[in-house]
């Protein structure tokens, strides 16, 4: 059982907007940054977004993150083909003193 | 570019120890926090814990008691060992850089922006 909440799986058509949503606590998501990754079975994870809305260079701006409270959300829009990949949040707990990650997201694009 | 590369045994049998090396290439192994992750086939990402370039170490409470985390600066390498493992550490084992993107901040504020692309290690006799 993952300490952060995301949905299994979402799905849109090309050229739609998705959001994955993850939901936490207060000692984790509502007290420090989020962060999101994309993996690709047999890649190396990538950084998609970090300090809850920023992105690395590299990343395109159909690529979005906000946080509210307790939850974040990772917004894709222009879906594409090669979007379909597992999405993941992360955040630092303070209870744990340590990183917690949701249980993924596996986006299929129609 | 940097990058990291996960190395050790595939298969490991109950109760031994799991060893595991990450290779850096491409940055310094200072001022930066380095992590090792797992994921267990259809689980989520689990974080194992961390060594900071001065030696500096924390662990994941779950797995504090088997883990230890060492390094090995002049060769741009760290290493996990997970003691007495059993069926539930079979997973896909990760490395990762913690970077601070100002420069300045809290240890709880180094990110993983760059990993490995993984190993697997299945525990079976």
């Amino acid at each position: 059982q993952s300490v952060l909440t995301q949905p299994p799986s979402v799905s849109g058509t090309p050229g739609q907007r998705v959001t994955i949503s993850c939901f936490g606590g207060g000692s984790d998501i509502a007290s420090n940054y989020v962060y999101w990754y994309q993996q690709f079975p047999g890649a190396a994870p990538k950084l998609l977004i970090y300090k809850n809305n920023q992105r690395p260079s590299g990343v395109p701006d159909r690529f979005s993150g906000s946080k509210s409270g307790t939850s974040a959300s990772l917004a894709i829009s222009g879906l594409r083909s090669e979007d379909a990949a597992d999405y993941s949040c992360a955040t630092w707990d303070d209870d744990m003193s340590g990183w917690v990650f949701g249980g993924g997201t596996r986006l299929t694009v129609l | 570019q940097v990058q990291l590369q996960e190395s050790g045994p595939g298969l490991v049998k109950p109760s031994e120890t799991l060893s595991l090396t990450c290779t850096v290439s491409g940055a310094s192994f200072s001022s930066h926090y380095w992590s090792w992750i797992r994921q267990a086939p259809g689980r989520g990402l689990e974080w194992i814990g961390y060594i900071y370039y001065s030696g500096t170490t924390k662990y994941n409470p779950t797995l504090r008691s088997r883990v230890t985390i060492s390094q090995d600066t002049s060769k741009n390498q760290f290493s996990l060992k997970l003691r007495s493992v059993t069926a539930a550490d079979t997973a896909l084992y990760y490395c990762a850089r913690g970077y601070c993107s100002d420069g300045r901040c809290p240890y709880y504020e180094y990110y993983m922006d760059v990993w490995g692309r993984g190993t697997t290690v299945t525990v079976s006799s």
